[in-house]
C-alpha cells in the first residue's frame, strides 16, 4: 500500500519569501513517481513538479523545486519568491509502477498556502 | 499542450434527473480519470480508462456510469443520484503509452464540474 503525509494542514508566507511545504512516503514499490499540484478556490488541478524514484537530481520548474531525500522518504515542494497568487492548497501525490498502483495517484491531505502581501 | 475541458462547470440536478458530464483532450493521451473530490478533501478516483477500455473502477455506485466513445472523449452520466453525491468532478488524462513506467506517467487534469444534487 502506499501512502502519502502532509503534515501541515495550513502554512502562511509572506510574498517574495520562500516556503517548503512537507511530504512524506511510503511505499512497497521498486520505482514510483511524486507529483505535486495546485489546486486553486476555482478547482482546477494544476500540475506544478515531477520527481522520478532513480532520479539523481532534484527536479526543478521555475519557482518550483522539489527536495527529494529517497532515504527519509521525503519530497518536500519550495517555492522561491511567493507571489499572491501562489495561495492556493497543494497537493502531494505518488504513482507506483506495479500492480494497481500503476494507474492510481495518490494524495496526501493537502496544505493550504496562504501568501500575505 | 496540456488542455483538458470539462462541461459544464456547473450543475444542479434534482434526484429524479438524467445528466452527463464530459471530458475531452487532444493531447493523444491513451489513459482518462474520472475523480470526486469532497471540500476541503484530497481527490479520489473513480474510475479508470486506458485505450478506452474500462480498468478500474473503484467500487462506485451504479448511479454513476462511465463511457469512453473514442480516445478523446470521456463521459460520467448521471442518473438517480443523492444529496451526498455532490462535489466537484475532476476529469484527468495521461500519456499511458505501452512500456510507459506508470511512475513518470503525469496526469493533467481539467477543471471540474461542480455538482449539486437538490
Amino acid at each position: 500500500a502506499q501512502k502519502i503525509t502532509q503534515t501541515q494542514p495550513g502554512m502562511f508566507v509572506q510574498e517574495k519569501e520562500a516556503v517548503t511545504l512537507d511530504c512524506t512516503y511510503d511505499t512497497s514499490d521498486p520505482s514510483y513517481g511524486l507529483f505535486w499540484y495546485k489546486q486553486p478556490s476555482s478547482g482546477e488541478m494544476i500540475f506544478l513538479i515531477y520527481q522520478g524514484s532513480y532520479d539523481q537530481q532534484n527536479a526543478t520548474e521555475g519557482r518550483y523545486s522539489l527536495n527529494f531525500q529517497k532515504a527519509r522518504k521525503s519530497a518536500n515542494l519550495v517555492i522561491s519568491a511567493s507571489q499572491l497568487g501562489d495561495s492556493a492548497m497543494y497537493f502531494c501525490a505518488m504513482r507506483g509502477s506495479s500492480g494497481g498502483s500503476n494507474y492510481k495517484l495518490t494524495f496526501g491531505k493537502g496544505t493550504l498556502l496562504t501568501v500575505n502581501p | 499542450d496540456t488542455e483538458v475541458t470539462q462541461t459544464p462547470k456547473h450543475l444542479v440536478m434534482g434526484m429524479t434527473n438524467k445528466k452527463s458530464l464530459k471530458c475531452e483532450q487532444h493531447m493523444g493521451h491513451r489513459a482518462m480519470y474520472w475523480y470526486k473530490q469532497k471540500a476541503k478533501k484530497p481527490p479520489e478516483l473513480m474510475f479508470v480508462y486506458s485505450y478506452e477500455k474500462l480498468s478500474i473502477n473503484e467500487s462506485v455506485p451504479s448511479r454513476f456510469s462511465p463511457e469512453c466513445p473514442n480516445s478523446s472523449l470521456l463521459n460520467l452520466h448521471l442518473h438517480a443520484l443523492q444529496p451526498e453525491d455532490s462535489a466537484l468532478y475532476l476529469c484527468a488524462s495521461s500519456r499511458r503509452q505501452k512500456g510507459l513506467a506508470g511512475g513518470t506517467d503525469t496526469q493533467y487534469f481539467g477543471p471540474g464540474t461542480r455538482l449539486t444534487v437538490l
